[in-house]
């Protein structure tokens, strides 16, 4: 009974790498998120992603990041050309419905650039 | 965007004393949820509420969505150790897809 898999916990990156972080959402969810928190502060949403489609990535930066939920395999969210600013922890969430009132996290992959 | 604006920012409790938490809005929200977060970890839903004016418990833990839409609060009763950690509202409106969470209340319960 696995719920929301994050691989890496923890990353570290030189600034100019590529960050992937991946998500494995809870086995039959087709409906996953992404959020990022800072620092003492409250998750904050960057996309919604159904299996192979982008539905909504109106919080996510346009330059830099994408993000990918493919028919198999996890859901990755890329960074490319990591800054500093790019430091913090990074939240995947997975619903069975497009409700995510219903959705399960994950325990977070926390980049650190440095 | 939308904001929610939880407080208090912090509280330190004694163990035993019973303590609550709110979050207020501009904006209307037809879902109101409440997460714990412990350190290291994501957040864990404690109890969702989907009605305008719903009360509704989870062993001592009770919330309640404003009349207004507007608010929401958390109340924890008989405070223990283990309820230490940050407690985030989030609200879900409209058409909107994603979750906007407060920015959370550090718990401290001591002994």
């Amino acid at each position: 009974n696995a719920g929301v898999m994050q691989n890496p916990r923890h990353l570290v990156r030189r600034r100019g790498q590529e960050a992937r972080l991946r998500c494995s959402p809870v086995k039959g969810h087709s409906h996953v998120y992404w959020y990022r928190q800072l620092p003492e502060e409250g998750l904050k949403f960057m996309v919604y992603l159904q299996k192979e489609n982008i539905i909504d990535e109106s919080g996510m930066p346009k330059e830099r990041f994408s993000a990918e939920f493919p028919k198999e395999g996890p859901s990755i969210l890329r960074i490319q050309q990591v800054v500093r600013g790019d430091s913090a922890a990074y939240f995947c969430a997975s619903s069975p419905t497009r409700d995510s009132g219903e959705a399960f996290f994950g325990q977070g992959t926390r980049l650190t650039v440095v | 965007g939308q904001q929610l604006n939880q407080s208090p920012q912090s509280m330190f409790i004694q163990e035993g004393e019973d303590v609550s938490m709110n979050c207020t809005s501009s904006s209307i929200f037809n879902t109101w949820l409440w997460y714990k977060q412990d350190p290291g970890e994501g957040p864990v839903l404690l109890i969702a509420l989907y009605k305008a004016g719903e009360l509704t418990s989870n062993g001592r833990l009770t919330a309640q969505f404003g009349i207004t839409r507007k608010d929401s609060f958390l109340n924890i009763s008989a405070s223990i150790p283990s309820d230490v950690g940050i407690y985030f509202c989030a609200g879900l409106s409209g058409s909107a897809r994603q979750l906007t969470f407060g920015s959370g209340t550090q718990l401290t319960v001591l002994p």
